[in-house]
């Protein structure tokens, strides 16, 4: 069946520093891809999505590339900021069956 | 705007005693209904999803249970709790067929004790 797989965290940047969170998807056919943000003691809130393959979603300064060849929807941010500090999920969605993978938690020190 | 509430927030139950965790959604019809769990240090688990009233789709073999008796409201249930049972569940909606974002409540965390 359909799955994502995403980098194990937890991952600890210093402010302004560069992040990446690998994403890589197996389905059939070609499912929306999204990143979700959850902060702590909250549900999960849409961050960006893209829906074909090399779509780019991006908010809040942070991008991803739907690449169909490598099956791969990873999330960048060029310069991250302590409220940044969450746990990210990459999902893939096929015929509304949403399937997440197990989340990464970004700790952003001063 | 549409809006959705998932309550209680937290919950301590006995193990063996019954659970009842309620979630409404406001502003919007006939809604995609789910949910999902979230065990400590764990990704996403589907539970349950709805494309309609009465339209349970189970996606693992457990002691829950859910319903959806209004269009709006779903509603996940236990008979008998288990330790293992201990988690965050979360409510979500989404509309149409076409993949749509996800939109979820703030969650409900649950400890059986």
């Amino acid at each position: 069946g359909d799955s994502v797989t995403q980098m194990e965290g937890p991952v600890t940047l210093s402010e302004e520093a560069f992040l990446t969170i690998n994403c890589t998807y197996t389905a059939t056919g070609y499912p929306s891809l999204f990143w979700y943000v959850q902060y702590p003691g909250e549900g999960l809130q849409l961050l960006l999505k893209a829906t074909k393959a090399d779509d780019k979603g991006s908010n809040k300064g942070f991008e991803a590339t739907y690449r169909k060849e490598t099956t791969s929807f990873h999330l960048e941010k060029g310069s991250v900021q302590v409220s940044d500090s969450a746990v990210y999920f990459c999902a893939g969605a096929n015929n509304n069956d949403m399937r997440f993978g197990a989340g990464t938690r970004l700790t952003v020190k001063p | 705007s549409q809006t959705i509430h998932q309550w209680p927030a937290t919950l301590v139950q006995p193990v063996g005693s019954p659970l009842s965790l309620e979630c409404t959604v406001e502003g919007t019809s006939n809604p995609n209904l789910y949910w999902y769990r979230q065990a400590a240090g764990r990704g996403l688990q589907l539970l349950f999803y709805s494309v309609g009233i009465g339209q349970i789709s189970s996606e693992v073999p457990q002691n829950l249970s859910a319903s959806r008796p209004q269009d709006r409201q779903f509603i996940l249930s236990s008979k008998k709790l288990l330790l293992s049972d201990s988690g965050f569940y979360l409510c979500a909606w989404s509309v149409g067929t076409d993949n749509s974002p996800l939109h979820f409540g703030n969650g409900t965390r649950l400890t059986v004790t």
